[in-house]
């Protein structure tokens, strides 16, 4: 397997120019988690999808924000209009995330992580 | 909220010196645990995890981490590092009704040759 796949693997943009990072998770998950990590907040949770459909998004910072998953093999993250306070990694992570049947089930998963898209904007 | 504290942000060792990375959380009911790693430039992978059963883990690269329930924590220890052990360490809580993991801010973990 190839492995969750981001692209592009480096952006650099000047600010408000929309930028579009793409992600395409592992086969037969069902599962899509889009973080942010900066060296000042950590890793950060920006949403996430499960079967293709937004359950979280509490994390995404503003209205420039936004992300979208048309089908299970593919997800995108936009910035529109960039600035350069969003600079940073941008990490797509897929798992396998069965469907909920109650508290007394913990089911352990792990999410994998796609290399990372450094975004710089000047 | 459920929130997951790592205590020591930066760490610095020596060769063969013993590793012991402090990852608390609040919660009171049923979790499953995390370590991950990220190498200098690479991205986030699993280092050992915790969901049941016997709660000393044992990892990959000779890492280990152990559940005190009572302490609500899952410190990650190593009994002797080594210079590719540098790196950032999370440590990551999925707990209850949360289908999300709820991550600590990392550890920056340097060790001198």
């Amino acid at each position: 397997d190839a492995g969750v796949i981001q692209s592009p693997r480096h952006e650099v943009t000047e600010m408000g120019q929309e930028v579009t990072l793409r992600c395409k998770p592992i086969s037969g998950h069902n599962s899509l988690f889009w973080y942010r990590q900066t060296m000042m907040r950590g890793l950060e949770l920006l949403i996430y999808f499960n079967n293709n459909v937004p359950i979280d998004d509490s994390g995404m910072p503003e209205d420039r924000f936004s992300a979208k998953m048309p089908n299970a093999s593919f997800s995108t993250l936009k910035i529109q209009p960039s600035e350069p306070r969003d600079s940073a990694v941008y990490f797509c992570a897929s798992t396998y995330l069965p469907a909920y049947r109650g508290e007394d089930l913990m089911l352990s998963y792990e999410q994998y992580f796609g290399p990372g898209t450094r975004l710089t904007v000047t | 909220a459920q929130s997951v504290s790592q205590h020591n942000h930066h760490v610095i060792l020596s060769e063969a010196a013993s590793l012991e990375l402090g990852c608390n959380y609040s919660y009171g009911g049923t979790v499953n645990l995390f370590w991950y790693v990220q190498y200098p430039g690479q991205h986030l992978q699993l280092l050992l995890k915790y969901f049941s059963g016997d709660p000393l883990v044992k990892g990959i690269k000779g890492f280990e981490a152990e559940f005190i329930k009572s302490k609500f924590s899952f410190n990650l220890r190593k009994p002797s590092v080594q210079w590719s052990d540098t790196a950032e360490y999370f440590c990551a809580v999925n707990a209850g009704n949360n289908r999300k993991l709820i991550w600590g801010l990392g550890t920056s973990l340097a060790v001198n040759p």
